[in-house]
């Protein structure tokens, strides 16, 4: 059983479509995030959840919205999609502080064209 | 959120060989993990070191953290080829996300 688990992998688009990516959690996690890996490799936060809190990094376009049905799913909506999203994009959750590891699902590679 | 700075940015090394690469931070925190990542799939937690240790031990790995410097290693003995990897170290503060830096890319070469 995937712990995290993202779909779709792959995501070819065009610019300017509404786009939606799934993450679910088996593993009782009580946070859940999304990562944006850029062409570099740096990984940044987007966002972080839980229950009772959504942090936003604040460089996030308010384009992206993350929407969170129940505590095992975090999808990520983007609107009105730009070349400059071309990215991976993973999801992660953690238990209590993240003190005992992030659990990253393998990611999804979106293509704008 | 503090970020990680990985050293080296790219690392070459023979099959048998030990594979060391450190990590800086600037703030305090209460532990200090690091990563692995294959090539196009997610990050694996590999080890977490409190702020208290100085020294941690998980198979091959060996991790080493330095609060006074702001430093923290990592030591693969006896890599394989299966090491080939990017490694990234998330130095934690409660209540923060991790912000990962650039990474260090390891190449084991057969």
């Amino acid at each position: 059983d995937t712990a995290v688990s993202q779909t779709p992998k792959y995501l070819v688009t065009q610019m300017g479509n509404d786009k939606s990516i799934k993450c679910e959690q088996n593993l009782g996690h009580d946070t859940m995030y999304w990562y944006k890996q850029d062409s570099k490799k740096f990984l940044k936060i987007m966002f972080s959840y839980n229950n009772k809190e959504l942090i936003i990094n604040e460089t996030v376009p308010n384009r992206f919205s993350p929407k969170s049905p129940d505590k095992a799913h975090l999808n990520l909506h983007i609107n009105s999609l730009e070349l400059g999203d071309s990215a991976v994009y993973f999801c992660a959750s953690a238990a209590g502080r993240g003190d005992r590891g992030y659990t990253f699902g393998s990611g999804t590679r979106l293509t704008v064209v | 959120s503090q970020q990680g700075e990985e050293d080296p940015q790219a690392l070459s090394i023979q099959e048998g060989e030990n594979a060391t690469m450190n990590c800086s931070y600037k703030t305090s925190i209460n532990n200090l993990q690091w990563y692995r990542q294959n090539s196009g799939r997610g990050l694996v937690h590999l080890i977490l070191i409190r702020s208290n240790e100085r020294e941690k031990h998980s198979g091959r790995l060996r991790v080493t953290l330095d609060t006074s410097k702001k430093s923290s290693s990592l030591l693969i003995t006896a890599s394989r080829a299966a090491d080939t990897a990017s490694y990234f170290c998330a130095p934690q503060n409660y209540g923060q996300n991790f912000v990962f830096g650039p990474g260090t890319r390891l190449s084991v070469l057969p």
